[in-house]
């Protein structure tokens, strides 16, 4: 079983700063499968990227990703106030699953 | 666009069975596509639970392989879930979501708003 690790747990930034976001895997995963998604309080995760880096449609374009075999990271460039949420990495081949995710906080 | 909404009891027993029912809108269910279930226990992370495909091929979490089945009904556009012999740590949000699938890529690119289930006596 693949397990996905993101840090850090938590990133105190201000809006306009860029923040990078790490998710590493226990083993080799295929960038194809690899997904990141945002969730803010009381709402469905909505999926950001596939693809370790296409960015899914309407997202705008200060999302980025990147990273292959065990590391993998979302950058946003630069953050805009709606961008405070908690972002998961998630697998989709095999076994399944999702990092413990990473809360971005207003400073 | 597809629309996806969980629906089923908002409390269960413990040690009974919890079963919910995800209806698909906009889409069918018979497609490449496979259907998933997440969960979310309050204040923690997302947990992948299972999938199934239009077909009827499932795939489990392995923690939970024991307890879950998913369950595809074509005919009427829904897929369910069913957990047994649950226990307060069942207690969570769960979502269900359209698992995109094609030659190169798989994605969750739809969700359900969730639904809220907890496990009390």
């Amino acid at each position: 079983e693949i397990v996905l690790t993101q840090s850090p747990g938590t990133l105190s930034l201000s809006p306009g700063e860029g923040a990078t976001l790490s998710c590493r895997a226990s083993q080799s995963v295929n960038y194809n499968f690899l997904a990141w998604y945002q969730q803010k309080p009381g709402q469905a995760p909505r999926l950001l990227l596939y693809g370790a880096s296409r960015r899914a449609s309407g997202i705008p374009d200060r999302f980025s990703g990147s990273g292959s075999g065990t590391e993998f990271a979302l950058t946003i460039s630069s953050l805009d106030p709606e961008d405070f949420a908690v972002y998961y990495c998630h697998h989709l081949v095999d076994s399944p699953s999702f990092g413990q995710g990473t809360k971005v906080e207003l400073k | 666009q597809v629309q996806l909404q969980e629906s089923g009891p908002g409390l269960v027993k413990p040690s009974g069975t919890l079963s919910l029912t995800c209806t698909v809108s906009r889409g069918t269910i018979s497609s490449t596509n496979w259907w998933s279930w997440v969960r979310q226990s309050p204040g923690q992370g997302l947990e992948w639970i299972g999938e199934i495909s239009h077909n009827g091929i499932t795939r489990y979490n392995s923690s939970l392989r024991s307890r879950v089945s998913i369950s595809v009904e074509k005919a009427k556009n829904f897929f369910s879930l069913t957990l047994n012999s649950v226990t307060a740590a069942d207690t969570a949000v769960y979502f269900c979501a359209r698992v995109y699938t094609s030659s190169w890529y798989r994605y969750l690119d739809y969700w359900g708003p969730g639904t809220m289930v907890t496990v009390s006596s």
